[in-house]
Formats: structure tokens, C-alpha cells, sequence
């Protein structure tokens, strides 16, 4: 079964860097987009970008542009999402998300709740 | 790329039917048939319930169906349920071949 499980909770100071990780089983890993999403407390589901894990290239909401990256490890089926510059605006949980061709979300990671505190 | 425009709040009895709304522009929701709807529970991960606009993943309730009209795309929830209560959201694939959500609507059952 399809399965994509994060890394656990993490605690930072501002303007320090974060890197969540996203290991993916269950199907062809380089076959379908990985996308990222955040949710801020209380708030709505927000899109940040997205990894073809076969090619690399990336695609990133212009919000984020500059202050995200998205990366992959083609053999160990791991995708990677890394931000830098943290401040508080950016306290949330970062969920992983497996893509379909037409933009849909069919599997979703756990969640891994990152907290920008001093 | 603004979010897309749903209802902050719908709550509706056991039993009835209740329909959400999900506002964009020809950009997304009215250029494409690539919308979708997630639900998720408090401290939950979301689940897909509708996706291309009115297909039903495996395992969804048939209660759960999708529309679209124009720049405006619909989630009816019928015979509504006490499991039924969480927060719904939208997206839409973009002409910027970006994604984008809705605020989410929470729905409450009486």
C-alpha cells in the first residue's frame, strides 16, 4: 500500500533553515509529482510547490520562490523540502503529498509540525 | 495566485443535504476540469473525496458528489452525517500550472 511518511517535529530559531523529509513506499517513486503543502495554526491548506521525482525540476507557488527548495533521493524514494530564513509566519505543519496528472492529491504524508521559536 | 473563495462556515441536520461552494477565476477553476476536494478532521492529514471535478475516489461515500458551473465549482454532501463534521477544502490546477486551495469551509452538523 502506498505510503508516505515524514519526519518528526522539529524546533527552530529565526533565521535558521529547515529540512523535512518525505520517504515514499508502496509505488514507483519517480512515476508521480511529490507537492508540498502548509497549514499554519487554525489556518487553511496552503500549496508550495511540487518535485517531478524522476527529473529534478521543480515548480514553486511565487510565495515561496527563493526561500524553498525541493529536493529527492532517487534511491532511497525520499523527497526533501528545505526552508530558509525562518520566522515565525512560518510555524506550521508541512505535509507531503503524493500528485496526479491532473493536479489531485491522492496520498497524503502525516504531517511534520515545525515551530519557529526563540 | 489568490486562494480560491468558499464559505467560511455551512452546517446543515442529519439527514439533509448540504452543498459548498468553490469561486475562482478562468484561470483555474472556470479554465480547467481539474478540480478537487479534500476533507480533513481536526489534527488529521486531508483525504480526498472528489477529484476532476465529480469523480469519487475508491472507498468515498456516494453521498459525496462534485460540480462545476462557469467559475464556480460545488461539493453537495447529502444525507448528511455526525462523521461528516470537519474542514473542506478545494484546489484547482492553475494556468500558471501552479495549484491552489480555497480558505476551507467547516462544516457543522446540528
Amino acid at each position: 500500500q502506498v505510503q508516505l511518511v515524514q519526519s518528526g517535529t522539529d524546533v527552530k530559531e529565526p533565521g535558521a533553515s529547515v529540512k523535512v523529509s518525505c520517504k515514499a513506499s508502496g509505488y514507483t517513486f519517480i512515476y508521480f509529482q511529490m507537492h508540498w503543502v502548509r497549514q499554519a495554526p487554525g489556518e487553511g491548506l496552503e500549496w508550495m510547490g511540487r518535485i517531478n521525482p524522476n527529473t529534478g525540476d521543480t515548480k514553486y507557488a511565487q510565495k515561496f520562490e527563493g526561500r524553498v527548495t525541493m529536493t529527492r533521493d532517487r534511491s532511497t524514494s525520499t523527497a526533501y523540502m528545505e526552508v530558509s530564513g525562518l520566522t515565525s509566519d512560518d510555524t506550521g505543519v508541512y505535509f507531503c503529498t503524493r500528485g496526479k496528472p491532473t493536479g489531485y492529491f491522492d496520498f497524503w504524508g502525516q504531517g511534520t509540525l515545525v515551530t519557529v521559536s526563540t | 495566485q489568490s486562494a480560491l473563495t468558499q464559505p467560511a462556515s455551512v452546517s446543515g441536520s442529519p439527514g439533509q443535504s448540504i452543498t459548498i461552494s468553490c469561486t475562482g477565476t478562468s484561470s483555474d477553476v472556470g479554465g480547467y476540469k481539474y478540480v478537487s476536494w479534500h476533507q480533513q478532521h481536526p489534527g488529521k492529514a486531508p483525504k480526498l473525496m472528489i477529484y476532476d471535478v465529480s469523480n469519487r475516489p475508491s472507498g468515498v461515500s456516494d453521498r459525496f458528489s462534485g460540480s462545476k458551473s462557469g467559475n464556480t465549482a460545488s461539493l453537495t454532501i447529502s444525507g448528511l452525517q455526525a462523521e461528516d463534521e470537519a474542514d473542506y477544502y478545494c484546489s484547482s490546477y492553475t494556468s500558471s500550472t501552479t495549484l491552489v486551495f480555497g480558505g476551507g469551509t467547516k462544516v457543522t452538523v446540528l
